[in-house]
This record gives structure tokens, sequence and C-alpha cells, in this order.
């Protein structure tokens, strides 16, 4: 069983250019949630998306930065108009469910860098 | 605000000992806290589960405690290996249908030969 697959894992941009990162979930979880870590710091949530919804992306910041999951294909973070303080490392993870105990599994993350 | 603290200084101990990590938080009632383990560019892995009702949860090596009134949690391993070594995170989620569990920063533990 194929766990969570994030690519690119490692990404360069310089400012002003566009981020796209891919996550395909583990096999028949539809749950998708999308973490930012910085250095010395833990995991901020930013969205959770379920096939074709945003369920909550309070965690995500209003600008430049969308998400989406749709009915086929990966979910994407999308960063638009990258800055340096946009450097670090995201992770997806997946669920079968949404409840408290669902255990969520990570990728191995996307290490953002903006030059 | 919310706040996890977890000890941001490494901890090395020796092979064979008990590894205890702590993980305290402020202004936070969590119904659930977890722990995870996280190696050097990898994504975290899952261990272990605890609900604010259970004091304590055992997994073959490891041991969880829940202290809700001294708003902390310990996290054990037992007879403790070099492959132990990585970075231990905890995270709590409250009962309002949240699946946004909040992460501490992690304790590195070193495990020595």
């Amino acid at each position: 069983n194929a766990g969570v697959m994030q690519n690119p894992r490692h990404l360069v941009r310089r400012r002003g250019q566009e981020a796209r990162l891919r996550c395909s979930p583990m096999k028949g979880h539809s749950h998708v949630y999308w973490y930012r870590q910085l250095p010395e710091e833990g995991l901020k949530f930013m969205v959770y998306l379920q096939k074709e919804n945003i369920i909550d992306e309070s965690g995500m910041p209003k600008e430049r930065f969308s998400a989406e999951f749709p009915k086929e294909g990966p979910s994407i973070l999308r960063i638009q108009q990258v800055v340096r303080g946009d450097s670090a490392a995201y992770f997806c993870a997946s669920s079968p469910g949404r409840g408290n105990t669902d255990t969520q599994y990570f990728g191995p993350g996307t290490r953002l860098t903006v030059l | 605000s919310q706040k996890i603290e977890q000890n941001s200084e490494a901890l090395n101990i020796q092979e064979g000992k008990t590894a205890t990590l702590t993980c305290n938080y402020t202004n936070y009632s969590p119904a659930y806290l977890q722990w995870y383990r996280q190696d050097p560019g990898r994504g975290p892995v899952f261990l272990l589960l605890i609900r604010e009702n259970e004091k304590e949860k055992r997994k073959e090596r490891l041991k969880v405690t829940f202290d809700t009134t001294l708003k902390q949690s310990l996290f054990h391993i037992t007879a403790s290996q070099p492959a132990d070594s990585a970075t231990y995170l905890c995270a709590l989620a409250s009962t309002s249908g949240t699946y946004k569990y909040i992460f501490g920063t992690g304790t590195r533990l070193k495990v020595l030969a």
C-alpha cells in the first residue's frame, strides 16, 4: 500500500513566482490536510479538504494561498507570488474520516525554498 | 493564547535506559493528545493517541500518560535503542469536532550506543 505521496520533494522558486505542491492521499482516504513547518517551529494547520470541498481554511493566509482537492487527481496547494517568508516544509496528511481519533498519515513533505 | 511546550533542548540518553519526554500545555482543554515521531527530512509518523479520560496508554515499549490537572503528558520509551533517535512531537485537539491538532515544536531524542 502506497502511503501519502507528495511532489515535488524540493522546490526552488524566485520571489514573485508561483509554487504548486501536490499531494496524493492514501488509497481509500478522502480527507486531506495541509500543514506548514518552519525551522524550529511546530506544524501549523493550514487547510482541510474533502473531495471537491474546502472544509476549513482558517489556517491559510487569505492572500496568495489557495488549495483544492478535485474529484480526480491530487490535492494542490498553490502559492502565488511567493516571498522569502514562504520558505518552509509543507506537509500533507490524509485520513479515512474526520474524527478526532482518526489517525492522520503524513507524506514526506515538500521543501520550498524562495530565493 | 493556546500554547504547547516541549523541551526544545535535545535529550541524550544511554541505550537501554528509559527516555521520558514532556509535553505541557496552557490555555487549552484538549480531549485528545497524540504523539508522533519525526525523522529528519520525513513527515511525522503517528505513535499513540490518548483521550482525556485515560490516564495511561501503552504500546510495546512506549507509554503515554495524560494528566489534565497538571496539563501535562509524559511520553516514555523503555529499553531505548539508537533506532529510537528522532524528534518526538505532541499534538492536541479539542472535542469541538476538530481535526485541527495543535502541534508542539518537538523534542529531539538521541540514544547513545
